[in-house]
């Protein structure tokens, strides 16, 4: 199986900050790499699909990036509404896998 | 718009079974796959398969074939998620969401959107 391994873990931020968490894939997945949102006690919710594509309705303060092993989520600006947790997960190759998630607070 | 409704929280005893259902609207139910997902309690998110709403064919992750089982009942459009034999580390919350294909066999595919969640609790 492929490994995804986020990093940080957890953050801390303030509303107006910029942040970047990074996902790296255990070997080459392309762009075939999504970003999940999931606020407390909620579902998750798409952000962005095959790295770099924004989900209809996602603000474009989030933004996608990388391919082959490593990418990025960057949320420039944050709102209040934006501290949640982030799950990064690969589509390259079945069983699809998550990363361990980072936290932002 | 679509939608993934799920049933209410379960408290149950070990050993016991549970179903889980995910009730879809506002799309073509046999043309996405639903897959299913675990969240133990302050944990990350833990894949557990898919079933092919047009063929009904499931397919579980390693640690979920035998006690888990993927079904649908497509005249309600609903898929459902039954475990037996539950254990205590069973408890979590368990989320289904459509894949935006019907076979996600790897490649350009997603979840979009997913249930509310299902909070099982096992124990004594």
């Amino acid at each position: 199986d492929i490994q995804m391994t986020q990093s940080p873990s957890s953050l801390s931020a303030s509303v107006g900050d910029s942040v970047t968490i990074t996902c790296r894939a255990s070997q080459n997945i392309y762009e075939y790499l999504n970003w999940y949102q999931q606020r407390p006690g909620k579902a998750p919710e798409l952000l962005i699909y095959t790295a770099s594509s924004l989900r209809s309705g996602v603000p474009s303060r989030f933004s996608g990036g990388g391919s082959g092993t490593d990418f990025t989520l960057t949320i420039n600006r944050l709102h209040p509404e934006d501290f949640a947790s982030y799950f990064c997960q690969q589509s390259f190759s079945p069983p699809p896998t998550f990363g361990g998630g980072t936290r932002v607070e | 718009q679509v939608q993934l409704v799920q049933s209410r929280s379960e408290l149950k005893r070990p050993g016991a079974s549970v179903k889980v259902s995910c009730q879809t609207s506002g799309y073509s139910f046999n043309t996405h796959a639903i897959e299913w997902v675990r969240q133990a309690p302050g944990q990350g998110l833990e894949w557990m398969g898919w079933i092919n709403t047009n063929t009904g064919n499931p397919t579980y992750a390693p640690g979920f074939a035998g006690r888990f089982v993927f079904s649908l009942d497509t005249s309600v459009s609903t898929a459902y998620l039954q475990i037996n034999n539950l254990k205590t580390d069973d408890t979590a919350v368990y989320f289904c969401a459509r894949n935006i294909v019907l076979q996600p066999i790897g490649g350009a595919t997603w979840l979009d959107p997913w249930g509310q969640g299902s909070l099982v609790i096992v124990s004594s």
